[in-house]
């Protein structure tokens, strides 16, 4: 049990369908990360919500659209997404915000494919 | 814009060995540095944190340091064993928040 839940593990998507990835963190934490991993490529940070206000969003496509009903949930809303989009989208979450020095808490991710 | 390097990109050594992993940084302005193990599969594990103001820092047989001047972190890991078979990540934390490496993908042979 890592703290941090994200739903589902895995997720075969076609580029119209519509789906939401989910992430709930168990630990009382104020911030929330999305990540996204590629294949040999390093992390990239998508978006960082403080207090559910979103406070970066790292030029991330408008295909992907993030929210934070409240400090504890935060979901991905994906629509019309490209094969390229196919990769391990990683929540996390840490006590206040990305300069609070402590470490961050991941969840195990959604592996999406794209066809 | 911050850059994170991990060398090597595998590594590969026999069950019991002391081994270094390398990280190195091209902005020394940073906040923090934070070392993760990841199973394949799987999340991140956070190992260790070192703040700015911090030389290393020590979990059980870990041990990372932190040269902020140069630009370079290792995680030096005692006595190796096949449960820390596993990638392991090195991220930087600064004004662009957490910039990670590649990884190095450690395999600890029986």
């Amino acid at each position: 049990e890592t703290g941090v839940t994200q739903t589902p593990r895995h997720l075969v998507m076609g580029m119209t369908n519509k789906k939401s990835l989910k992430c709930e963190q168990h630990l009382g934490h104020n911030a929330m990360y999305w990540y996204k991993q590629s294949a040999k490529k390093p992390l990239e940070l998508m978006f960082v919500y403080n207090f559910k206000e979103q406070t970066e969003n790292n030029s991330v496509p408008s295909r992907f659209s993030p929210e934070c009903p409240n400090s504890s949930h935060l979901f991905l809303h994906l629509h019309t997404l490209q094969p390229e989009d196919s990769a391990l989208y990683l929540c996390a979450s840490s006590p206040a915000g990305a300069l609070d020095n402590s470490p961050l808490h991941f969840g195990n991710g959604t592996r999406l494919t794209v066809t | 814009k911050q850059e994170v390097t991990q060398i090597p990109a595998a590594l590969s050594v026999p069950e019991g060995e002391n081994l270094v992993l390398n990280c190195s940084f091209t902005d020394s302005a940073i906040y923090n540095l934070q070392w993760f193990r990841q199973d394949p599969g799987k999340g991140l594990t956070s190992l260790l944190l070192i703040q700015s103001s911090q030389r290393e820092q020590t979990s059980g047989r870990l041990n990372a340091s932190l040269d902020k001047s140069s630009g370079r972190s290792t995680l030096y890991i005692a006595a190796s064993q096949p449960g820390d078979s596993a990638t392991y990540l090195c991220a930087v934390g600064g004004a662009q928040k957490l910039v990670f490496g590649q990884g190095t993908r450690l395999t600890i042979n029986p």
